[in-house]
């Protein structure tokens, strides 16, 4: 499974938009490439998928260049409340397991 | 979507001991998934467990130390035996779900382990 990177951390203040970027310069043919976020006490949770090109979904828009060896999440107009950890994550469509990075602490101020 | 039942959500365990955590879904999978977080750390991989067959450990993790069960589709426990203060963790099990566009991972809350 293709290796991940993206920043520690990033701050950021309510109302503005949030670009994480992460860098996979070994994503296969097959991979996908999806984002998760995790709040304190919870398990991660979805947020967004894409193979290339963009996507687009009602909390997120996901970037991916033409060479697939970074894809950038945005998050339009964040709140306070999407303080989180932000994990990008690559592998097949349907993958047998999931290797998380060191994912990036986002916190949004008032 | 998979909705995950996990048990306990938190534990006190004397060192030594072991602690077996449940993992309920609501629907049949094929795989689950057993994770491991630190304070302020990522998520790390201990094992995958298919119905019928033996768990498959990553790197560092054995079956010895972390036996895993998987009698049906929708129910896994990972045991963490003769435990001492470096196994305080949260665990994590998940499962996938191929939907018509993506697929997406789902986890339980978590059990908070603290090992004195």
């Amino acid at each position: 499974l293709a290796k991940t990177t993206q920043p520690i951390s990033m701050d950021s203040y309510e109302g503005q938009e949030v670009n994480i970027t992460c860098s996979h310069n070994n994503i296969a043919t097959n991979d996908y490439i999806t984002w998760y976020q995790q709040f304190p006490s919870q398990g991660p949770r979805f947020i967004i998928q894409g193979y290339k090109t963009k996507v687009t979904n009602e909390v997120a828009s996901l970037f991916i260049p033409a060479d697939r060896k970074s894809s950038t999440l945005s998050l339009p107009r964040v709140s306070l409340s999407d303080t989180a950890v932000y994990y990008c994550l690559v592998g097949g469509y349907n993958t047998d397991k999931l290797i998380f990075g060191t994912g990036t602490r986002l916190q949004v101020f008032p | 979507s998979a909705v995950i039942s996990q048990k306990p959500s938190r534990d006190i365990c004397q060192r030594g001991t072991s602690l077996t955590i449940q993992c309920q879904v609501d629907s049949q999978v094929t795989m689950m998934f057993w994770y491991r977080q630190q304070p302020g750390q990522s998520l790390t991989l201990i094992a995958t467990a298919n119905q019928g067959s033996e768990a498959t450990y990553e790197s560092g993790f054995v079956i010895d130390k972390f036996p895993i069960s998987r009698p049906n589709l929708t129910f896994s426990t990972l045991t963490v035996s003769n435990m001492s203060p470096e196994d305080s963790s949260i665990y994590l099990c998940s499962v996938e779900v191929v939907g018509g566009m993506n697929t997406e991972a789902f986890f339980g809350q978590g059990t908070r382990l603290t090992v004195v």
